[in-house]
């Protein structure tokens, strides 16, 4: 595609259930981000892959929450029993390569959690 | 670890005026350093990327230069206007993340 593709744009869920976020990279893109931004906040480093091994986990927050890529393109980043605190803009971004190309970001899926 | 800090944190500015917003960062091993900008609800719009090798990248009334021994890069915007007003960002690139630091939010008013 022309761009970085999240969805949903928003998702609004009950406290207490499970969601998935979805991010579609640039094609031949091989280095894949997640960010998350809480209101008024800074962007908050999640998780990295390269092609579809995620060497660096430790930014995920709790064991609630989980990630895959698959065939080296789509990721979805899942979250189970969501909790208000989870309620943020989550953003993904690719690059050609890592660190060394330059990185694009989607539009972000706002995740409210009530 | 890696600390990414920006300065000013706000700017109000006339339009036409030349403005200069600063980025430091406290570990020279990063790879390079890009800049965004984030319109409000929005994601983030890349504007452009130093590499290591480089010193200062242009595109149209944007100027960006990195000096890695120092551990600074500043972006430098030639005659404002309102639509520039955004929060701009920098981050450094390392092996594995982009490290963002706090951010510049802009106004530029008529």
């Amino acid at each position: 595609g022309a761009g970085v593709s999240q969805s949903p744009s928003n998702k609004v869920t009950e406290k207490g259930k499970d969601v998935e976020l979805r991010c579609d990279p640039i094609s031949g893109h091989t280095a894949l981000y997640w960010y998350r931004q809480s209101l008024g906040q800074g962007l908050e480093f999640l998780i990295y892959f390269q092609g579809n091994s995620a060497p660096d986990k430790s930014g995920l927050p709790s064991d609630r929450f989980s990630a895959e890529r698959t065939g080296g393109s789509v990721s979805t980043l899942t979250i189970q029993r969501t909790q208000q605190e989870d309620s943020a803009v989550y953003l993904c971004a690719s690059s050609l390569t890592a660190h060394l190309g330059e990185a694009f970001f989607g539009q972000g899926t706002r995740l409210t959690v009530v | 670890k890696q600390e990414v800090t920006q300065i000013p944190a706000a700017l109000s500015v006339p339009e036409g005026e030349n403005l200069v917003l600063n980025c430091s960062f406290t570990d020279s091993a990063i790879y390079n350093l890009q800049w965004f900008r984030q319109d409000p609800g929005k994601g983030l719009t890349s504007l452009l990327l130093i590499q290591s090798s480089q010193r200062e990248q242009t595109s149209g009334r944007l100027n960006a230069s990195l000096d890695k021994s120092s551990g600074r890069s500043t972006l430098y915007i030639a005659a404002s206007q309102p639509g520039d007003s955004a929060t701009y960002l920098c981050a450094g690139i390392n092996t594995d993340k982009l490290i963002f630091g706090t951010g510049t939010r802009l106004q530029v008013f008529p």
